[in-house]
């Protein structure tokens, strides 16, 4: 069985840079899609980007000029770096593994709270 | 991107059926996929493609689309089922997009 675990900073001032890091463990790396999802507090989902089965990102056009997701595939890690963030960017920061284009998230990290405040 | 639209508040009596629907353009070109999430707890994965469900998921949940609707059925209600229920798709540009999500209360 999969499990993803997550970890970054949780606190952050306006304009600082978002950095999160989900690790795989119990599952191959390679040929899944893995994916950051967000979610403000009290509200709704919001799908961040992913990278897909050959290594390729995909970026939610909202955030795409501040977004960096990357892999490193010798320690079955991904990472989220969100560069200039405002309040606007609290949330629960969620990473998720797909085994396709088309088959939705079958596996979530446990989530990470990351507040932006002065 | 596209916009998908859900009711955002449903109830169903325990044991009987509810209907949740996912309202937007992209679904009629793309399957919808469904998300559980209860408090304080990441999503689950119910239903995606053509109504399949992951493993462990209870065959009372099933899914279904109709021109620009997709909709996710509970036949006969638990307790357990009361949660936020999410629609995903990608659009033409192969971006994903939730639904605004509907919370379901089991009476």
């Amino acid at each position: 069985q999969v499990r993803l675990q997550q970890w970054g900073a949780g606190l952050l001032k306006p304009s600082e840079t978002l950095s999160l890091t989900c690790a795989v463990y119990g599952g191959s790396f390679t040929g899944y899609y893995w994916t950051w999802i967000r979610q403000p507090p009290g509200k709704g989902l919001e799908w961040i980007g992913e990278l897909n089965h050959i290594g390729g990102a995909n970026y939610n056009p909202s955030l795409k000029s501040r977004l960096t997701i990357s892999a490193d595939t010798s320690k079955n890690q991904f990472s989220l770096r969100l560069n200039s963030v405002t309040a606007a960017d609290t949330a629960i920061y969620y990473c998720a593994r797909s085994s396709d284009f088309w088959s939705g998230c079958s596996d979530w990290g446990q989530g990470a709270l990351v507040t932006v405040s002065s | 991107s596209s916009e998908l639209t859900q009711d955002p508040d449903v109830s169903v009596a325990l044991g009987q059926t509810v209907r949740i629907t996912c309202q937007g353009d992209t679904l009629r070109k793309f399957f919808a996929t469904w998300y559980q999430q209860k408090p304080g707890q990441a999503p689950v994965l119910v239903i995606h493609g053509e109504n399949k469900r992951p493993s462990g998921i209870p065959d009372r949940f099933s899914g279904s689309a109709s021109g620009n609707t997709a909709s996710l059925t509970i036949t006969g209600a638990q307790a357990t089922d009361e949660a936020d229920y999410y629609c995903n798709s990608r659009d033409s540009s192969g971006y994903q997009v939730f639904g605004t999500g509907t919370k379901v209360t089991v009476l």
